[in-house]
């Protein structure tokens, strides 16, 4: 239906690699946010994306929405230590992906 | 500025007993108010949403409820809980339902035994 689904589910990479997460529609998205949970918190909002094909940077990461707007995608290149935490992908307020937990070792 | 503020942040509690957690927005008139559960590790579900003062929608069948006294007021509840139940209570709003960035709570961490 109206899901979106995330992988990996998990993913460690060595500091300095990098690292995506891919979230995914079966029906068209009008829209896609991405969120951040650090360990022990609570989700913080990253960023909306609206327009077909957009691109998005924030620093070292990267937010990609498709073509057909059925995908989206986070790239953060060059890890750190600050990136742990889950990354969770959102329709809308009511439907959010299960998340992509990303560990780093140092 | 919009705060939002959620209590309890931590309890643990017997099963069969009841639970009240509270949240509340500031500076915002007529937020959209959601709860969400998240067991360990696990993704965010949403328990319950509500557009406006005594309008609650819910999203999984189980043994909580949802009120909403106040504009700016959002509190889950339970009668008796189940072992189940435990996990990381987390209250959000947004200014549209469908639309817009969440805001996030601290959230309750919930400790059933």
């Amino acid at each position: 239906g109206q899901q979106v689904m995330q992988i990996p589910q998990y993913q460690h990479v060595q500091e300095g690699e990098d690292f995506t997460t891919y979230c995914n529609s079966s029906t068209t998205l009008s829209n896609i946010q991405w969120y951040k949970q650090r360990p022990g918190g609570h989700p913080v909002f990253l960023i909306q994306l609206v327009k077909s094909g957009e691109v998005k940077k924030q620093k070292r990461l990267t937010f990609q929405f498709g073509e057909a707007k059925k995908n989206s995608s986070l790239h953060i290149t060059a890890t750190q230590t600050t990136d742990v935490g889950t990354y969770f992908c959102a329709r809308t307020a009511l439907i959010f992906g299960k998340g992509t937990t990303l560990s780093v070792s140092s | 500025s919009q705060t939002i503020h959620q209590w309890p942040a931590t309890l643990v509690q017997p099963v069969g007993s009841p639970l009240s957690l509270e949240c509340t927005v500031e500076g915002t008139s007529n937020p959209n108010l959601y709860w969400y559960r998240q067991a360990a590790g696990r993704g965010l579900q949403l328990l319950f949403y509500s557009v406006g003062i005594g309008q609650i929608s819910s999203e999984v069948p189980q043994n909580l409820s949802a009120s909403r006294p106040q504009d700016r007021q959002f509190i889950l509840s339970s009668k008796k809980l189940l072992l189940s139940d435990s996990g990381f209570y987390l209250c959000a709003w947004t200014p549209g339902l469908a639309t817009g960035e969440l805001f996030f709570g601290e959230g309750s961490r919930l400790t059933v035994l």
